[in-house]
């Protein structure tokens, strides 16, 4: 099974609407980071969390909030998509004290209409 | 300034050859850099770390020059299973934040 698990994969939903992307992860890492992935401009960062009790505001969250339900889990909210927000969307985790790896998800291709 | 920035490419290079992504960096205060790969449509993963030493993975090496803030990655012998783009990562800060470059894309071909 994978480490990192995004549901949905993707999913297609007009403008206004709420969406709720979820993530989990078996690793027992504390740090989650939520990326959207756009063409030519690489990941960028939205939100990320370093327990369950700290989240912090990446470099592109207007229009996002997020939700650290347990250690394990970290969810992206579009309160009110908008079409620009159509994106690839990646969720990662690290290790605290550990290697600095990130381990990626699979990401979830979101389009708004 | 971006962060990271890398040449979009893409690089068409034939089996077997040499072939090198160099990615320049901003600001003096990061920590640590990395290489992760990426297929298309799939999530990033690491290709490895880089150190201030250099260091080699087989048939990858990578080089840091803090001095002239860039850092770059060599891969030997070409395989077609390089085809893909290579993403340059740097972590600032006390809190594991990392800056991603927009990728560097290999095309090796028969």
């Amino acid at each position: 099974d994978a480490d990192v698990t995004q549901t949905p994969r993707n999913r297609i939903t007009k403008t206004g609407k709420r969406i709720m992307l979820e993530c989990s992860q078996t690793k027992g890492h504390d740090r989650m980071y939520w990326y959207r992935q756009d063409p030519g401009l690489g990941l960028r960062l939205i939100y990320y969390s370093f327990d369950v009790k700290d989240i912090n505001k990446g470099e592109i969250s207007d229009g996002y909030s997020v939700s650290r339900q347990a250690q394990a889990k970290f969810s992206l909210s579009l309160e009110s998509a908008i079409p620009n927000q159509t994106a690839l969307y990646f969720c990662a985790t690290s290790d605290f004290g550990g290697s600095d790896t990130q381990y990626f998800g699979p990401g979830t291709r979101l389009t708004v209409l | 300034r971006k962060e990271v920035e890398q040449d979009p490419g893409p690089f068409n290079v034939p089996e077997g050859a040499t072939v090198a992504f160099n990615c320049t960096y901003s600001n003096s205060a990061s920590q640590s850099f990395f290489w992760y790969r990426q297929d298309c449509r799939k999530e990033p993963k690491l290709l490895m770390s880089v150190y201030s030493s250099g260091n080699e993975d087989g048939r990858f090496t990578a080089q840091l020059n803090r001095a002239s803030q860039y850092i770059s990655l060599l891969i030997r012998d070409s395989k077609l299973s390089d085809s893909a783009t290579y993403l340059c990562v740097v972590k600032r800060g006390n809190f594991n934040k990392f800056y991603f470059g927009s990728g560097t894309k290999l095309n090796v071909k028969p």
